[in-house]
């Protein structure tokens, strides 16, 4: 296991298609976080879940977007009908249940340009 | 609303000079506060936590309740420490990090 992996690392699209991106968390950590960076700010928390169960939506996720976690593993965050705004980095992290639940290993990220 | 504050986008300094990247915060309660680091073309990574108490890299912070404040301090700046620097705050009620914009620490030789 080496930390958490992200898939793509690069994705270009045009405005209208649909992207999903990838994340695989460090395996033995059952929470994740889907974070988004745009340029010049620090990243925004989107979204997080524990285990299988969503727990947490932020209001920054439209209903365009959607994140799974379907076996409690790996999760996906789709952006549907993608928009120029949504060009950002996506940053996805995983952290243990318990002592040490709030640091957070971060992947190298997903980056999206919209054109 | 929870907030994390870094007034300061850039600071540059000489090698060897004094460093202290600015952070405030505004929550009423007893915070749990972080900073992050993003060498280039490297991943973001705890750098160091205030429960710690700890000097990781020579770099300390001390949360100043009274001010609001997470300071990151380290006495003589070295080359390698030219980052991205983060200050966060952990929302316990809400299960996530708060990340400031972020200080872009430059130093030059």
């Amino acid at each position: 296991d080496t930390g958490v992996s992200q898939d793509p690392r690069h994705k270009i699209t045009k405005r209208g298609q649909n992207v999903t991106f990838r994340c695989d968390p460090i395996s033995e950590h059952n929470r994740l976080y889907w974070y988004r960076q745009t340029l010049g700010q620090g990243p925004e928390f989107l979204t997080y879940f524990q285990n299988e169960a969503q727990l947490e939506k932020s209001r920054l996720l439209s209903d365009r977007f959607s994140a799974e976690r379907p076996k409690g593993s790996f999760s996906t965050l789709e952006i549907q009908r993608t928009e120029q705004g949504d060009s950002a980095m996506y940053l996805c992290a995983s952290s243990p249940y318990g002592g040490g639940a709030n640091v957070l290993t971060f992947g190298a990220g997903s980056r999206l340009t919209v054109l | 609303a929870q907030r994390v504050t870094q007034p300061e986008k850039l600071l540059s300094v000489f090698k060897g000079a004094p460093v202290e990247l600015k952070c405030n915060y505004s929550y009423s309660g007893s915070p749990e506060l972080f900073w992050y680091v993003q060498y280039s073309r490297q991943r973001l990574q705890l750098l160091l936590r205030h429960i710690s108490r700890e000097s990781i890299k020579g770099f300390t912070a001390d949360l100043n309740k009274g001010e609001t404040s997470f300071h990151l301090k380290k006495p003589f700046a070295q080359e390698e420490d030219s980052a991205m620097y983060y200050c966060v705050f952990f929302s316990g009620g809400y299960n996530k990090l708060i990340f400031g914009a972020g200080t872009r620490l430059a130093v030059h030789p």
